[in-house]
């Protein structure tokens, strides 16, 4: 079964809105990351937050993590049109194996 | 940048064709990974190497599906024969990783392969 489960699957809001995207887990984790994806293209890296971390920023973007909940979310502030793209978390077990994703929150940014 | 590159960036072929994706990693990443991105099922492991070696390839379909890395630039994915249900976006990805921690990926445009 797959380690991560985004919530909500879909989410479209205005530009300028922040945009939460939580993900739930169900083992123990080394780290759990972030990726986007554009519609077409590759999953590309947005944040990593390591297992004894409780939350992270990078621009615009602030990761939590909750190990106690097995869980974790993504916020994104001031939401622009071309943020619109599906995001996706990733979990670890342990160090040297593979991440396993989850489905993914499609997030829509109308401007 | 340095960056993953996947050929073909798209295929069409008829059901019962060998199929051979290809992937060239980031130089210096000892880590190499297969996934399968479809709606239903979302991105799915399928197999990946660590130093070229095979670490787990438990998520491939192993009558027709095989993964190697002939050398360190190079990692293909071969489906033989293909069929209609392995149409999907398949996707290489490379990263550093070992020691006490799991570094962020990189993953190359994705092979969008269409099986008739």
């Amino acid at each position: 079964s797959q380690q991560g489960e985004e919530d909500p699957q879909a989410l479209s809001i205005q530009e300028g809105e922040n945009a939460t995207m939580n993900c739930s887990y169900k083992t123990s984790i080394n780290n759990l990351q972030w990726y986007r994806q554009n519609s077409g293209r590759g999953l590309v890296h947005l944040i990593l937050i390591r297992s004894n971390e409780r939350e992270k920023h990078s621009g615009r973007l602030r990761v939590t993590l909750d190990t106690s909940k097995k869980s974790s979310s993504l916020l994104i502030t001031a939401s622009r049109a071309a943020d619109t793209a599906s995001y996706f978390c990733a979990t670890s077990r342990q160090a040297g194996t593979a991440l396993i994703f989850g489905k993914g929150t499609t997030l829509s940014v109308s401007s | 940048d340095a960056r993953v590159t996947q050929t073909p960036r798209h295929k069409v072929t008829e059901m019962g064709q060998e199929v051979t994706m290809r992937c060239q990693p980031i130089l210096g990443h000892n880590t190499v990974f297969w996934y399968r991105q479809t709606m239903m099922q979302g991105l799915e492991l399928l197999a990946y190497f660590r130093n070229r070696a095979p670490l787990d390839d438990s998520g491939m379909p192993k009558d027709r599906f095989s993964a190697e890395m002939p050398d360190a630039t190079l990692a293909t994915l071969k489906i033989q024969p293909s069929e209609p249900r392995d149409s999907a976006v398949y996707f290489c990805a490379s990263g550093l990783q070992g020691g006490r921690t799991n570094e962020k990926l990189f993953f190359g445009s994705g092979t969008q392969l269409s099986v008739l």
